[in-house]
């Protein structure tokens, strides 16, 4: 059974600073890796998809890497400001696209302005 | 990306009654899924929204407790049953759009408290 770890569980940086966010999996043959975001009290927002043949995907500040063999991935934020305060979910697929996701608990981050 | 709306938004209701939430995707796509966040937890895989037949539960869910229907490829609806506090939770509609790319959209998500 897939298991998804998020560390560090919570964050609080200054504004401006570059930080790394971590995710790790127990099983390395998935189909693909997702990062959301999600605000209190809400819904998720896709931030970035990376294939299991991909190495990275980026979207303006966010950069997404992933390391199959060794099951982790990180999401790292260049630049944050105080709109990027939120709780971010790493969710690995291992199924052939069409099963659910397996989520990890999430790193709460706050941006301190 | 599709776009996902979910109603109610939020809603309290009584011990043992029943709510339904509804799914609604402006596009057709080719699954729908129905998740749960309990309170400081992350998501837990309810059931995959099969069209035109009964959905498929993951262990720990039945189909007496979230009855789940999907009369077409746009619309979904999640029945919470004989609800209890806990089951206060935030119940979200999941989908994919392109089996390709394998990528999930998710909506708003509905907040019930059940007292």
């Amino acid at each position: 059974k897939q298991e998804v770890t998020q560390i560090p569980a919570a964050l609080s940086v200054p504004e401006g600073e570059n930080l790394v966010l971590n995710c790790s999996f127990t099983d390395s043959a998935i189909y693909n890796l997702q990062w959301f975001r999600q605000d209190p009290g809400k819904g998720l927002t896709s931030l970035l998809l990376i294939q299991s043949s991909q190495r990275e995907q980026t979207s303006g500040r966010l950069n997404a890497s992933l390391d199959k063999s060794s099951g982790r991935s990180t999401l790292y934020i260049a630049a944050s400001q105080p709109g990027d305060s939120a709780t971010y979910l790493c969710a690995v697929n291992s199924g052939g696209g069409a099963d659910g996701l397996t989520f990890g608990k999430g790193t709460h981050l706050i941006i301190q302005p | 990306s599709a776009v996902i709306s979910q109603k109610p938004s939020r809603d309290i209701c009584q011990r043992g009654t029943s709510l339904t939430i509804q799914c609604q995707v402006d596009s057709q796509v080719t699954m729908m899924f129905w998740y749960r966040q309990q309170p400081g937890q992350s998501l837990t895989l309810i059931a995959t929204a099969n069209q035109g037949s009964e959905a498929t539960y993951e262990s720990g869910f039945v189909i007496d407790k979230f009855p789940i229907s999907r009369p077409n490829l746009t619309f979904s609806t999640l029945t919470v049953s004989n609800m209890s506090p806990e089951d206060s939770s935030i119940y979200l509609c999941s989908v994919l759009q392109d089996a390709n790319t394998g990528e999930l959209f998710f909506g708003e998500g509905s907040r019930l408290t059940v007292l």
